[in-house]
């Protein structure tokens, strides 16, 4: 079946660590995303691309990085610069920049 | 209710009856819009989508209301039931090669 599939669902980590967050799709989509989502609130886009080895910052991409290497992986690395990483992490594609979105299950990042 | 600070609003209604869930968008040049719904710990999910040529949509027990006017949308759930608990979220697709613009989501609790 075709979808967007992201791992680990769930992930603890200490302070100061780097953690890695996983997004495939195999939509044959051109564009992803990286949302974050913190408890009773919207999405706040981190990171997107629209084609292979280019990406672009959202709103929050501080203490964030990501890479497109292949068409169908956009990771998402949280750093220890990212000052409160605690959160809900969504991944998306699309088939364009302006279509309809197609979200992942999440990522649970808690740092103890 | 209004969205205020970090609290979704929240919108309660008794199963059977209807529900009607606003959205305020930001840009009068958008010219697509999304209404997602998010159950706890998931993605989100398409509903229904309208484009700016149109001021209804209906699918099945939803419809979607668009009053380019004063940059409104809403989205009407027909007969509600416990299932659709849920956040709801609108995304409206501002001009250019921009990604959707998401937001800050409703709560719809179900009263059975």
């Amino acid at each position: 079946d075709g979808g967007i599939t992201q791992s680990p669902k769930y992930l603890f980590r200490k302070e100061g660590q780097n953690v890695t967050l996983s997004c495939e799709q195999n939509l044959n989509h051109d564009a992803m995303y990286w949302y974050r989502q913190d408890p009773g609130q919207g999405l706040r886009l981190i990171y997107y691309s629209q084609i292979v080895n280019d990406f672009q910052k959202g709103d929050i991409a501080e203490g964030y990085s990501v890479s497109r290497e292949k068409k169908e992986s956009f990771p998402l690395t949280v750093t220890s610069a990212q000052k409160n990483p605690t959160a809900f992490y969504l991944c998306a594609s699309s088939k364009s920049n302006t279509g309809e979105l197609f979200f992942g299950e999440g990522s649970r990042l808690t740092v103890l | 209710g209004e969205s205020v600070g970090l609290h979704l609003p929240t919108l309660s209604v008794q199963e059977g009856d209807n529900s009607i869930i606003n959205c305020a968008y930001s840009n009068s040049a958008s010219d697509y819009f999304i209404w997602y719904k998010q159950e706890s710990g998931k993605g989100p999910q398409f509903i229904i989508d309208i484009r700016s040529n149109m001021d209804k949509r209906q699918g099945q027990r939803v419809t979607v209301l668009l009053n380019k006017t004063v940059k409104h949308l809403s989205l009407q759930i027909a007969a509600t039931q416990p299932g659709d608990s849920a956040v709801y979220f609108c995304a409206e697709n501002p001009p250019g090669n921009t990604p959707l613009v998401f937001g800050k989501g409703t709560r719809l609790s179900v009263i059975a």
